[in-house]
């Protein structure tokens, strides 16, 4: 049963577009968000976070929105950079049990010049 | 600056074989991870812990056991390796309490012939 879901297994935006990733989950109990990025033959290195109690959170080019009727979240990258082409790892976690971390299963995005 | 280290980038060993993965921390953190990533299943869990000497089953503990006798050092133990065990195995910590982002090791990529 995955509880964390990315449907789009890739991803290509033209250099200084907008990239949108999108993420849905299953399990209610989920209450943090968090987004990684990965390059090949490298661990992932977080992004940025969001709590529940919160529906947007921004840092510099990156923004990730949570709309929690829909159990739906979204890293919004503006602008895209070559730089960005990576493998993008959505994850939740719940306060209550064990803390660990769901993962969907990954969005390849290519940005090209 | 936090640091999470995996004793190998790359190993090959053969079927049958009795095989160790080392993962160390330098953040004093109490919850370190064991994850496996496939093409198109993201990274799923292997066994956690919480504590020394704590463990705890993921999602996909079959042909897996670990061993956290200190704080910074978690084990991953494949009893006797199998071709279906060719993976990227990553080790994570974090902080306890939730609404924390865990931080990876490197990844070692594990082939098994």
């Amino acid at each position: 049963d995955q509880q964390v879901k990315q449907n789009s297994p890739s991803l290509s935006v033209q250099e200084g577009r907008i990239s949108i990733l999108n993420c849905d989950y299953t399990n209610s109990m989920f209450d943090y968000f968090l987004w990684y990025k990965k390059y090949p033959a490298e661990g992932p290195t977080f992004l940025i976070s969001i709590s529940s109690i919160k529906d947007k959170n921004e840092d510099g080019r990156f923004t990730v929105f949570l709309n929690k009727s829909a159990k739906h979240l979204s890293l919004h990258i503006v602008p895209s950079q070559p730089g960005d082409s990576a493998v993008y790892f959505c994850a939740a976690s719940a306060r209550q049990g064990a803390q660990k971390l769901v993962f969907g299963q990954g969005t390849r995005l290519t940005i090209n010049p | 600056d936090v640091k999470v280290t995996q004793s190998s980038r790359y190993l090959v060993k053969r079927t049958g074989e009795k095989v160790f993965l080392e993962c160390v921390q330098d953040m004093d953190h109490e919850n370190m991870f064991w994850y496996r990533q496939d093409p198109g299943l993201g990274l799923r869990l292997i066994y956690f812990s919480y504590d020394v000497k704590m463990k705890e089953k993921g999602d996909i503990p079959e042909g897996y056991s670990v061993s956290r006798e200190k704080k910074e050092r978690f084990s991953l133990i494949l009893e006797s390796a199998s071709t279906n065990q060719t993976s990227m195995y990553l080790c994570a910590s974090s902080l306890p309490g939730g609404n924390t982002e865990a931080f990876f090791g490197q990844g070692t990529r594990l082939t098994v012939v």
